[in-house]
C-alpha cells in the first residue's frame, strides 16, 4: 500500500538554526512528492514539489528538499529558520492519479 | 492570486443532522477534491470530482457522503445523518488539469463539530 511517513511529530529549533524535516515514502514506483505548510487557521500551502530531474528542489520561503531514491526519502531543509516558520509541515505523495497521500505532519516550534 | 475559498469556517451540528460544506475552487480548474483531517490524525483523501462526476473515492466516502457542483462555481460536500466521528477539518482542493504533477490548491478548511 502507498504510504508517506513523517517520523517526527514535533521539532523545536532555535531561530537562526538550520532545519531538516524528515519524510519517507513507500510506493511501487517513484511518486510525485510534495511538501505543504499549514499555519494556524490557514489552508495547506505548497512549499515545493518533485516529480523528475534534479533531485534537489527549491521552494518558496527559502526551503529546499532533496529526493533520495536509495533511502526512499524526501527531506525538507532550511538553512536558517525564522520565527514565522513555526507551523505544521506535511509531506505528501501521489502516483498515476492525483489523490494525495499525506504523512502525519511535523509541528515545528521556533525558540527565540 | 486566485485562491480556493470555503464556507463556513466552522460548523456545529447535532448528531443525525445533515450538513453541506461549500467550496469555490479556482475558476479555471477542472478537478476538485475533498479531504478531511480528524484532530490529531493525518489528512485523508475523500473524493475527487471531474466533469460532473466522481472520478475517485476512498473507502471513507460511503453512502453518507455526496458531492455536487450545483452551478459553475460551487463544489459542495453533503454529509447526511452526521455522526460524532465526522467531526474533523474538511479541506477542499482544486487543480487545473488531471496531471499528477499539478499542484493541488487547498482552501482554508471548514471545521465541523458534531455534538
Amino acid at each position: 500500500a502507498q504510504s508517506v511517513t513523517q517520523p517526527d511529530i514535533h521539532i523545536t529549533v532555535s531561530e537562526g538554526a538550520s532545519l531538516e524535516l524528515r519524510c519517507n515514502y513507500s510506493y511501487g514506483a517513484t511518486p510525485y512528492l510534495f511538501w505543504y505548510v499549514q499555519s494556524p487557521g490557514q489552508g495547506l500551502q505548497l512549499l515545493l514539489k518533485y516529480f523528475s530531474g534534479d533531485t534537489l528542489v527549491q521552494g518558496i520561503k527559502g526551503f529546499e528538499a532533496e529526493f533520495k531514491r536509495s533511502q526512499s526519502s524526501f527531506n525538507l531543509r532550511k538553512p536558517s529558520v525564522h520565527w514565522s516558520d513555526a507551523a505544521e509541515y506535511f509531506c505528501a505523495g501521489n502516483n498515476a492519479g492525483n489523490m494525495l497521500t499525506f504523512g502525519g505532519g511535523t509541528r515545528l516550534m521556533v525558540k527565540p | 492570486e486566485p485562491e480556493v475559498t470555503q464556507t463556513p469556517s466552522h460548523q456545529v451540528t447535532q448528531m443525525g443532522q445533515e450538513v453541506i460544506l461549500r467550496c469555490v475552487p479556482i475558476s479555471n480548474h477542472l478537478y476538485f477534491y475533498w479531504y478531511r483531517q480528524i484532530l490529531g490524525q493525518k489528512v485523508e483523501f475523500l473524493v475527487s470530482f471531474y466533469n460532473n462526476e466522481i472520478s475517485e473515492k476512498s473507502e471513507i466516502f460511503d453512502d453518507q457522503f455526496s458531492v455536487e457542483r450545483p452551478d459553475g462555481s460551487n463544489f459542495t460536500l453533503k454529509i447526511r445523518s452526521t455522526k460524532l466521528e465526522d467531526s474533523a477539518m474538511y479541506f477542499c482542493a482544486s487543480i487545473p488539469t488531471g496531471v499528477g504533477t499539478d499542484t493541488q490548491y487547498f482552501g482554508p478548511g471548514t471545521r465541523l463539530t458534531v455534538l
